[in-house]
């Protein structure tokens, strides 16, 4: 029951250019969505995250849009940068006692020079 | 910034064996939970831990899988009898509550458990 979803698996962008990361749900009762990066042999690392009452947030070069009538939501990164190469998980959470983060698949992003 | 300490950061086991992973989540959190992720796959939900007791287990955690915080810092994962497909990642992670300021998951850099 793939709840979180993330059909790019890879993407490729030039250094200085913009990625653009997606992300779809199907759980109405998600209202709180994060994104995580991830390099191998690590664990997850906070980036950024947008509660349902807003359409978007921005963090420095970090951009997260959240379109609940599409119950879609998207990373941008500007200008992307080579260390920005790594794994991009999308997460959603629902309210709750523990309020569990459900994961996607994650996107691999590599930033080229 | 605090962080979530695992120990050991790799553990090789043979099947059928017990094995516990260690956690040591940020000190004033008070939510906590073990993920883990088989290679090449999403990181999954096992178990969420508040108050003492499970607050919410995933179909994954079952009676194989136990869970303990036995002095107020330490926070364990505990697999009674290994099997193959439980090699994977396993990542710890801790939160303050929901409607914090600061209501993200901190994740540990994981502990790779391997089933020979």
């Amino acid at each position: 029951d793939q709840q979180v979803k993330q059909n790019s698996p890879s993407l490729s962008v030039q250094e200085g250019r913009i990625s653009i990361l997606n992300c779809d749900y199907t759980n109405s009762m998600f209202d709180y969505f994060l994104w995580y990066k991830k390099y191998p042999a690590e664990g997850p690392t906070f980036l950024i995250s947008i509660s349902s009452i807003k359409d978007k947030n921005e963090d420095g070069r970090f951009t997260v849009f959240l379109n609940k009538s599409a119950k879609h939501l998207s990373l941008h990164i500007v200008p992307s940068q080579p260390g920005d190469s790594a794994v991009y998980f999308c997460a959603a959470s629902a309210q709750g006692v523990a309020s569990k983060l459900t994961f996607g698949t994650g996107t691999r992003l590599q930033v080229t020079l | 910034e605090p962080e979530v300490t695992q120990t050991p950061s790799h553990q090789v086991t043979q099947m059928g064996q017990e094995v516990i992973l260690r956690c040591v989540p940020i000190s004033n959190h008070l939510y906590f939970y073990w993920y883990r992720q088989i290679l090449g796959q999403k990181v999954e939900f096992l178990v969420s831990f508040y108050n003492n007791e499970i607050s919410e287990k995933s179909e994954i955690f079952d009676d194989q899988f136990s869970v303990e915080r036995p002095d107020g810092s330490n926070f364990t994962l505990k697999i009674r009898s290994t099997k193959l497909e439980d090699s994977a990642m396993y990542f710890c992670a801790s939160k303050l509550p929901r409607g914090s300021r600061n209501e993200k998951l901190f994740f540990g850099s994981g502990t790779q458990l391997s089933v020979l």
